[in-house]
């Protein structure tokens, strides 16, 4: 069964850093990764989507990488801003369902 | 702009009530989900539909029942509302044209059971 972990739930930094979200997952037969964006008691927005077969892709100041054969992506947030603070969550679309990850709620201090 | 839209952002109903939560995409997806969210457990799959009059149990069917009389539109329905349904509901849509594509989300409904 897939499983998907997103470390660290939390994570606070000052402003114009430059940060790493990991995302985790058990099952390397995947048909894609998304991330994803949530603030306070909204929806869901989506950043990036990375298909199985591709490395990386790129929005604006973020980028998303993906390393099927060990399980992992990572979010690179680049310069960061007060903008910025949400909770992340990744995707695994595995069998057509997306196996979601808890999340990192990220705090940037201006 | 694509778009998925929650008829209510807030709800707030009584223990026992039938809830309707309704969703329609703009997008002419073939796919539309509901989630609920709740602190702590993360988004969770209630029902998905593949298709017009298909449905399919996800992880927490109980207590919950779905309606898909035409593509654009996914309604969730609480048979008797109970306190513990109380959540944030989450829709989603997502083309079946291929494997590889984005699942866009409406923006919620925070309902209440009292």
């Amino acid at each position: 069964k897939q499983e998907v972990t997103q470390i660290p739930a939390a994570l606070s930094v000052p402003e114009g850093e430059n940060l790493v979200l990991n995302c985790s997952f058990t099952d390397s037969a995947i048909y894609n990764l998304q991330w994803f964006r949530q603030d306070p008691g909204k929806g869901l927005t989506s950043l990036l989507l990375i298909q199985s077969s591709q490395r990386e892709q790129t929005s604006g100041r973020l980028n998303a990488s993906l390393d099927k054969s060990s399980g992992r992506s990572t979010l690179y947030i680049a310069a960061s801003q007060p903008g910025d603070s949400a909770t992340y969550l990744c995707a695994v679309d595995s069998n057509y369902q997306l196996i979601w990850g808890a999340g990192t709620k990220l705090i940037i201090k201006p | 702009d694509v778009k998925v839209t929650q008829s209510s952002r807030y709800l707030v109903k009584r223990t026992g009530e039938k809830v309707f939560l309704e969703c329609v995409q703009d997008m002419d997806h073939e796919n539309m989900f509901w989630y609920r969210q709740d602190p702590g457990l993360g988004l969770r799959l209630i029902y998905f539909s593949y298709d017009v009059k298909m449905k399919e149990k996800g992880d927490i069917p109980e207590g919950y029942s779905v309606s898909r009389e035409k593509k654009e539109r996914f309604s969730l329905i609480l048979e008797s509302a109970s306190t513990n349904q109380t959540s944030m509901y989450l829709c989603a849509s997502s083309s079946a044209a291929d494997m590889n594509t984005e699942a866009f989300f409406g923006q919620g409904t925070r309902l209440t059971v009292v």
